[in-house]
């Protein structure tokens, strides 16, 4: 079964701070990426998309992809308070279908 | 523009009744998706729909039905409510063009609880 993993944490950070996500996956013919940003009681907001090898970037946010080792992840630069949220890393499996596979999330809290 | 809209934000049922939840987009988009969120289990899709006229099951479709009645609309259907079912359901949809068909956008959530 294709699974991608998650530390569900808390990961803790003081604000201003770098926070780093990182996301496994199981098959290495995956195709596309997605960071998504929920907050609590509230429904999953793209953040961040990322489809070929290396850093993509976006304001603050970087999405890094590294398909050989098979792990995505997520920095956010500047780190706020309302930046506090649970982050999920979503993939697209190398098959007909266009439905993604969701990692449980990893729940960051940025301390002020 | 609305964007997914769900109908109804919250519900209670008791063991053994039946619901539809309603989902709609104004974005054009081809796919249509039903997830269910339970605590510490991210989320699991239970059915979707790649285009009209097409439905899929997906990881968790036992206990539910879905009709993809035009591009705009996609219900999920209980049939027989059980309190295993009790969790937050999400409607999604993607396709966009290019890279961007597979970003998917979500609903705001329905909270279903089953007594």
């Amino acid at each position: 079964q294709k699974e991608v993993e998650q530390n569900s944490g808390p990961l803790s950070v003081p604000e201003g701070a770098i926070a780093s996500l990182n996301c496994t996956y199981s098959d290495r013919g995956s195709q596309s990426f997605f960071w998504y940003r929920q907050y609590s009681g509230k429904s999953p907001e793209l953040i961040m998309s990322i489809y070929s090898n290396g850093d993509k970037e976006d304001g603050r946010f970087t999405a890094q992809l590294n398909k050989a080792s098979q792990y995505v992840s997520l920095l956010i630069r500047d780190s706020q308070p309302s930046d506090s949220a649970t982050y999920l890393c979503a993939v697209k499996w190398d098959t007909g279908r266009r439905a993604l596979t969701f990692g449980s999330g990893t729940r960051l809290q940025v301390q002020p | 523009n609305a964007g997914v809209t769900q109908t109804p934000k919250f519900q209670v049922l008791k063991t053994g009744q039946s619901m539809t939840l309603q989902c709609a987009q104004d974005m054009n988009h081809n796919s249509m998706y039903w997830y269910r969120q339970d605590p510490g289990m991210g989320l699991r899709l239970i059915y979707y729909s790649a285009s009209e006229g097409t439905t899929d099951k997906g990881e968790v479709p036992n206990g539910y039905n879905v009709s993809r009645l035009n591009k705009r609309e996609f219900s999920l259907r209980l049939e027989s409510a059980a309190p295993s079912q009790t969790s937050v359901y999400f409607c999604a949809s993607s396709g966009l063009a290019g890279f961007g068909v597979n970003e998917q956008f979500f609903g705001p959530g329905t909270r279903l609880t089953v007594l």
